[in-house]
């Protein structure tokens, strides 16, 4: 079994801040952990994925996210947020790459000019 | 990235009539592809997995004979929402797995259908 719990179903920031979005999961297994984007009236969009290996991974329009079995979490950020990262992100889990996908409830992001 | 094709993007309908919706893995092979259902301010809820050549797999609570899904080739896989009712309006997204990298457990989705019933 497994499940995702995303930390604030609303989160602001002002431009240029830091962003942090939280993400705990629940696994059996070792876990594959995904964060998407969603635009609004739009599908899904891989922003990074942990499967193995390095703990610390990089994902596309500078995120990042960090892996951390102890603390059972992976937390997505970026240094400095722009106007165009206002969108919804979802956390989700995978018990391997066969298995289903479990998505968290999602966080939207607002960016305060 | 691998890239999935979602038709039609905005769809109105009358209570009482059938709708399709389509989903297509443009670049690459899916032997599975999954049906998603969202509701205005809430996550992606699973409503069946749907594989080449065979029955689709549905989530609990989901009607089978409400929900059709055919999965005919490696590349299409299609919802048909049947005698639609006001309650079935949402947004539908699809979403695949690319074969090769298949254990990724990357999803590549569709960019959604937005279904309202009259």
């Amino acid at each position: 079994a497994q499940s995702v719990t995303q930390l604030g179903s609303h989160v602001s920031v002002s431009e240029g801040a830091l962003v942090l979005l939280r993400c705990n999961y629940s696994s059996s297994v070792p876990p594959y952990l995904f964060w998407y984007v969603q635009y609004p009236n739009q599908g899904l969009q891989l922003l990074l994925k942990y499967t193995t290996g390095a703990t610390l991974v990089k994902g596309i329009n500078g995120f990042e996210a960090e892996f951390k079995k102890s603390e059972t979490s992976f937390h997505l950020t970026k240094p400095s947020a722009h106007m165009s990262d206002a969108a919804e992100y979802f956390c989700a889990v995978s018990g391997s790459g066969y298995q289903k996908v479990t998505f968290g409830t999602g966080t939207k992001l607002q960016v305060i000019p | 990235g691998a890239v999935v094709s979602q038709h039609p993007s905005w769809v109105i309908c009358k209570s009482g009539t059938s709708v399709k919706i389509e989903c297509r893995s443009l670049d690459f092979q899916a032997t599975t592809m999954f049906w998603y259902r969202q509701f205005p301010k809430q996550s992606l809820m699973l409503m069946a997995t749907s594989n080449e050549g065979s029955k689709a797999t549905y989530e609990q609570g989901v009607e089978k004979d409400k929900f059709l899904i055919n999965h005919a080739s490696l590349t299409l896989s299609t919802l048909t929402v049947t005698s639609a009712h006001p309650e079935d309006s949402s947004f539908y997204i699809c979403s695949a797995r690319d074969e090769v990298l298949r254990g990724t457990g990357e999803l590549f989705f569709g960019e959604g259908s937005r279904l309202t019933v009259l």
